[in-house]
């Protein structure tokens, strides 16, 4: 079956840190990738996606490779902010089913 | 934009009680999801519409049913609140893609409290 695993949080890095947050999944097809954000208080945000092997998601600095080989799709910052204190999910969608598979989230503060 | 609407940023209901969240959104979106979200738990699928009265069952529809009357409203329904149901709703559209990809977007959510 399908699923998505991501590290536990929560991260605490401090501003300009280097940021990965690291994501596998299990697919029995070809799955879309996604990157979601959900800040206090707040919905869920799309923050990048890819859709094929080898594609690069990118938004707001954040950046994402989807990899087959190793079936990752892990997010990266250069340098993150305060304002980047949020949840992060990991999530895949797989047309057969239409349906999408969470990660458990991953809590990120950024301390100044 | 796409925008996805939920009735109630917060609620607060007591036990055996029916509460009705509601959502609408207003881009034409043929999926329309409900999720529940719990702290080390993610994001739970409780059911999903694909079309007009239609719904499927998500992973934990148990205690939960749903109502679409209309493309752009998708509404859950507790129909006995209990406790052990107090959490953050999410609501979430999505267009039927043709070929390979899909993007969820979602509402505020609802904080449902059960007393």
């Amino acid at each position: 079956g399908n699923s998505v695993t991501q590290m536990e949080g929560p991260v605490t890095l401090s501003e300009e840190a280097f940021l990965t947050i690291n994501c596998t999944y299990t697919a029995t097809g070809y799955p879309s990738l996604f990157w979601y954000v959900q800040y206090p208080g707040e919905g869920l945000q799309l923050l990048l996606k890819a859709t094929k092997a080898d594609d690069k998601g990118s938004n707001k600095g954040f950046e994402a490779t989807y990899r087959k080989e190793t079936t990752s799709f892990h997010l990266e910052k250069g340098s993150v902010q305060v304002s980047d204190s949020a949840v992060y999910f990991c999530a895949l969608w797989e047309y057969n089913f239409n349906k999408f598979y969470f990660g458990s989230g991953t809590k990120l503060n950024v301390k100044p | 934009d796409v925008k996805v609407t939920q009735s109630s940023r917060y609620l607060v209901k007591r036990t055996g009680e029916k509460v009705f969240l509601e959502c609408v959104q207003d881009m034409d979106h043929e999926n329309m999801f409900w999720y529940r979200q719990d702290p080390g738990l993610g994001l739970r699928l409780i059911y999903f519409s694909y079309d007009v009265k239609m719904k499927e069952k998500g992973d934990i529809p148990e205690g939960y049913s749903v109502s679409r009357e209309k493309k752009e409203r998708f509404s859950l329904i507790l129909e006995s609140a209990s406790t052990n149901q107090t959490s953050m709703y999410l609501c979430a559209s999505s267009l039927i893609a043709g070929a390979s990809t899909d993007t969820q977007y979602f509402g505020p959510g609802t904080r449902l409290t059960v007393l």
